[in-house]
């Protein structure tokens, strides 16, 4: 599986914009970029996904650069409920994929009020 | 649907003895993921299902550990003589043939401390 970086940590005070980086230098042209959280006390939890193009959704944008070595998770305004470790994962497009993920160490995302 | 139910939440258990973790599934959905998560780590992934069927075991999963899925619906995670290097919280996860991996959706897991 093609490996992703992600800082540790990061901060963030209530009501502002939060960038989470990640790095994904090895990404081939069909595998998909994922973003899951883990809210304390609870499994993860889909945020987005996509392939080449920005998304949006409800909870958040997904940047995606050029080269698709790098994409940028945003939540528009931060809030404490979004204290959480985030998680970068790739995963391939084959029609066999049965979507098992592969998790990092993520980053721990603190929102200050 | 309430989502993915996993139960017990909690269990404490004595090094030797033999623990079951059960998991409900999402109704329709067809394949089911267990997943291990010690403290500071990402989850790991250990067995899959789809339906009743155990297509994937990870080299984590040893012989003291076994899954079932019978009928295709709920599944059971049984390890036997625990060990302390068991102790971690173990997740439950069920997505839908053919959605891919936004279709995962993971239970609150069972956290295990074995004494």
């Amino acid at each position: 599986d093609a490996k992703t970086t992600q800082p540790n940590s990061m901060e963030s005070n209530e009501e502002e914009p939060v960038h989470l980086p990640c790095n994904h230098s090895t990404i081939s042209g069909t595998d998909y970029i994922h973003w899951y959280r883990q809210l304390p006390s609870q499994g993860p939890e889909y945020v987005i996904h996509g392939l080449t193009s920005n998304v949006n959704n409800r909870m958040a944008s997904l940047a995606i650069a050029e080269d698709r070595k790098s994409s940028t998770l945003i939540l528009h305004r931060a809030t404490l409920r979004d204290a959480a470790v985030y998680y970068c994962i790739l995963t391939g497009a084959g029609g066999t994929s049965y979507g098992k993920l592969t998790f990092g160490q993520g980053t721990i995302l603190t929102v200050h009020p | 649907d309430t989502g993915v139910s996993q139960n017990p939440r909690h269990k404490i258990t004595k090094r030797g003895q033999n623990v079951t973790f059960r998991c409900d599934p999402i109704s329709e959905h067809n394949r089911l993921y267990w997943y291990r998560q010690t403290l500071g780590q990402g989850p790991e992934f250990l067995t899959y299902f789809q339906n009743e069927a155990q297509l994937e075991k990870s080299r984590l999963l040893s012989d003291r550990f076994s899954a079932e899925r019978p009928k295709g619906s709920f599944s059971t995670l049984e390890i036997q003589r625990t060990e302390q290097g068991d102790s971690a919280m173990y997740l439950c996860a069920s997505s839908l043939a053919g959605t891919g991996v936004v279709g995962y959706t993971f239970g609150s897991g069972t956290r295990l401390t074995v004494v």
